[in-house]
């Protein structure tokens, strides 16, 4: 069956520490995937894409990577920030037409001060 | 750029009653647009596909005639969940795509979602 897993469990940091989310991917083969960061009661806001021919992407203090053998992307946040925290999710394009997201669980990370 | 708003952010209903959510892109022309329920801690989960000027494509197991979906402009799309029940309580988000001649015209820009509550 397909699925998209990301780090069920909270993840907690300590502000200025770089942290790494993971989104494991089964039985699809996106020609892209996105990472998106949710707020409490808030729709997604996107931060990054990267297509399956880029092997990572930056943009300031995020990174992501993207490895289409071992069907898994990773999200890095550096010199992390109290405001970085929030849910993090991952979507990749299914390939179904209308270009399409299917949307990991998400992974909640906090940042303390 | 790329703004999407939802109206209302917030509606309590009676069990049996329709209720109507709106979702408009405010500084571009969306020919595409997205429905998504969110139940607490889990994922988004897509409801369909609304495209402008023609019938929706709904997700297998959605309810076609409980979720009655209208995109009859390029910036507004509404969801109206017909004689609402309590199970129908959930967080509603919509999406809306660039036009296909912009950068990163994959990305969905969302809306800040809807909390339906039906007693």
């Amino acid at each position: 069956s397909q699925k998209i897993e990301q780090n069920s469990e909270a993840l907690n940091i300590q502000e200025g520490k770089t942290d790494t989310l993971t989104c494991n991917y089964t039985n699809y083969s996106p020609a892209y995937l996105e990472w998106y960061r949710q707020d409490p009661g808030r729709g997604p806001v996107f931060l990054l894409l990267i297509r399956e021919n880029e092997k990572e992407k930056r943009k300031e203090r995020l990174k992501v990577t993207f490895d289409t053998t071992l069907k898994q992307s990773l999200f890095h946040i550096t010199a992390s920030q109290p405001a970085d925290s929030a849910t993090y999710l991952c979507a990749l394009d299914p390939r179904e037409g209308f270009q399409k997201l299917v949307f990991g669980t998400g992974t909640r990370l906090l940042v303390s001060p | 750029g790329a703004v999407v708003s939802q109206h209302p952010s917030r509606v309590i209903c009676k069990s049996g009653t329709s209720v109507k959510i709106e979702c408009r892109s405010l500084d571009f022309q969306a020919t595409t647009m997205f429905w998504y329920r969110q139940f607490p801690k889990q994922s988004l989960m897509l409801m369909a596909t609304s495209n402008e000027g023609s019938k929706a494509t709904y997700e297998q197991g959605v309810e076609k005639d409980k979720f009655l979906i209208n995109h009859a402009s390029l910036t507004l799309s509404t969801l109206t969940v017909t004689s609402a029940h309590p199970e129908d309580s959930s967080f509603y988000i919509c999406s809306a795509k660039l036009p296909r001649d912009r950068e990163y015209q994959e990305t969905q820009y969302f809306g800040p979602g809807t909390r339906l509550l039906v007693l």
